[in-house]
């Protein structure tokens, strides 16, 4: 199971953090998707810490015990969205955490 | 650029069966590097990953689906389909296809997703 914060609320241009908590979930590589209002998901962050093409420097991932964090500097409006954390436990089972709300106020 | 459209019926009654297909534009589900996936959204809700086509191996699905579940290859190599059996309301979602990156295991294309409502 991972375990997410169901909102954060940032300040535009400040940096936001999202956590995903998981049984030794830094054993394991962890995939962060934005989902805005009325789309398919999108492919933000792989294995850990490598940016999907096309998506700015802005977002970066990390992943150490049992949490990953995706961090966004920076943001803007346009990030405002409901991120998900994902992996892959030892039994081949796909999860996703619970995704949070990022609020840009 | 690679598309993903998913298609089938928006409508199912309880106890029916859930088909649907995805259709993939430039590229064929044949190839080495990918998986081929069905994940699914409940109003409101978050994401649950249903299953994955290996077109040269086995497929995996999530245990909590897998005795309704069958995911396969379609007659043409751009295709690939969904069947879910035995359905009830808690069925009713956003239904996505997705590439599946067989080294890193993450989602990179999505479709636009189909929503599938089960009701008599």
């Amino acid at each position: 199971e991972l375990t997410q914060p169901p909102s954060v609320s940032v300040s535009p241009g400040q940096t936001a953090g999202i956590s995903c908590s998981g049984d030794t979930l830094g054993s394991r590589f962890v995939s962060w998707y934005q989902q805005r209002t009325g789309q398919s998901p999108l492919l933000v962050i792989y294995k850990d810490n490598f940016r999907a093409p096309g998506i700015p420097e802005r977002f970066s991932g990390s992943n150490s015990g049992n949490t990953a964090t995706l961090t966004i500097r920076e943001t803007q409006a346009v990030d405002e969205a409901v991120y998900y954390c994902q992996a892959w436990d030892s039994a081949s089972l796909g999860l996703f955490g619970g995704g949070t709300k990022l609020t840009v106020l | 650029q690679l598309l993903l459209q998913e298609s089938g019926p928006g409508l199912v009654k309880p106890s029916g069966t859930l088909s649907l297909t995805c259709t993939v534009s430039d590229d064929s589900i044949t190839t080495n590097s990918h998986y081929w996936a069905w994940i699914r959204q409940p109003p409101g809700k978050g994401l649950e990953w249903i299953g994955s086509l290996s077109y040269r191996g086995s497929n995996f699905y999530n245990p909590s689906l897998k005795s309704r579940v069958t995911i396969s290859a379609g007659t043409s190599k751009s295709q690939f389909s969904l069947r879910l059996n035995s359905v009830t309301a808690a069925d009713t979602a956003m239904y996505f296809c997705a590439r599946q990156n067989i080294a890193t295991r993450d989602f990179d294309f999505w479709g636009q997703g189909t929503l599938v409502t089960v009701s008599s």
